[in-house]
C-alpha cells in the first residue's frame, strides 16, 4: 500500500483557496488517489477521486502531475463549514476489495 | 449517494460487558465492509475487513477474540467487543464499498457510517 504524508494541519479564512497536497512517491500503476472530508464524531465522506492530470467537481478540484507521485485537492472559497480534517488515500479501488489505509490528514482551520 | 448506517450512535457500558455495533447498507449490497477505531485528534485505524460468508481478516495487533467481527449477509456487519474495559472506549466506523460495476463511473468509493461511539465505564 503506497504511503501517504500529508501537512498535519492549514489555517485559511473564507473565501479563500486553499491547497492541500499529498505525497506519494510509491503509487503503484493501478493505483486512484482519493480525498476523503471528516468532521468530528462523523464517518469521512467522498470528496473526489483521479487517477492523473485534473478531475474537478462541484465542490472541488484534484491535480495530479504526470508523475503522479503526488496530488493537490483544491477547495474554492472556503467557508468556515469546510473547517475538518482531510484525508488522502491511494489504492487500487476499481480493481478488488483493496483495503484503505488512512494517514494523518490534515487539519483545516477556516478562520472569519 | 449510497448509505451506511450503524447503530447505535453512543453506547456507555460497564467494564466487562460486551457491545455489539452494527453496520448496515441500506440502498446497496456489501460484499467487503472495513472496521476502524478512531482516537480523539487521530487518523482511523483499520481494523480488520469483513468479508460476507467468511471469516474477517484482522490487521496486525487487533485481537480477534476480542473484536469478533460477524458479515451475516451482504447488508450487514457486526462488531462485537467483548469483555469492553475503558482503554477500548473509542470511535468505531463502518464502511462498504459500492461497486456498480467495474466499467466507468465505478469510482470504488468507500461509503461510511456515522460512526459509533463506545464508552466503557
Amino acid at each position: 500500500l503506497a504511503k501517504t504524508t500529508q501537512p498535519i494541519s492549514m489555517d485559511s479564512y473564507e473565501g479563500q483557496e486553499v491547497n492541500i497536497t499529498c505525497s506519494h512517491n510509491n503509487i503503484a500503476t493501478n493505483d486512484y488517489i482519493t480525498w476523503y472530508q471528516q468532521f468530528p464524531s462523523q464517518g469521512p465522506r467522498f470528496i473526489i477521486q483521479g487517477y492523473k492530470t485534473k478531475v474537478t467537481n462541484e465542490v472541488a478540484s484534484l491535480f495530479i502531475p504526470a508523475d503522479r507521485k503526488s496530488s493537490t485537492l483544491s477547495l474554492p472559497r472556503v467557508s468556515l463549514s469546510d473547517t475538518a480534517v482531510y484525508y488522502c488515500l491511494v489504492g487500487a479501488m476499481n480493481t478488488g476489495f483493496q483495503k484503505l489505509v488512512f494517514g494523518t490528514g490534515t487539519r483545516l482551520l477556516v478562520s472569519p | 449517494g449510497a448509505v451506511v448506517s450503524q447503530h447505535p450512535s453512543r453506547v456507555i457500558c460497564k467494564s466487562g460487558t460486551s457491545v455489539k455495533i452494527e453496520c448496515r447498507s441500506l440502498d446497496f449490497q456489501a460484499t467487503t465492509m472495513f472496521w476502524y477505531r478512531q482516537f480523539p485528534k487521530k487518523s482511523l485505524m483499520l481494523m480488520a475487513t469483513s468479508n460476507e460468508g467468511s471469516k474477517a481478516t484482522y490487521e496486525q495487533g487487533v485481537e480477534k477474540d476480542k473484536f469478533l467481527i460477524n458479515h451475516a449477509s451482504l447488508t450487514l456487519s457486526t462488531l462485537t467487543v467483548t469483555s469492553a474495559h475503558p482503554e477500548d472506549s473509542s470511535f468505531y466506523i463502518c464502511s462498504a464499498r459500492f461497486r456498480a460495476g467495474r466499467g466507468p463511473g465505478d469510482t470504488g468509493e468507500l461509503f461510511f457510517g456515522e460512526g459509533s461511539r463506545l464508552t466503557v465505564l
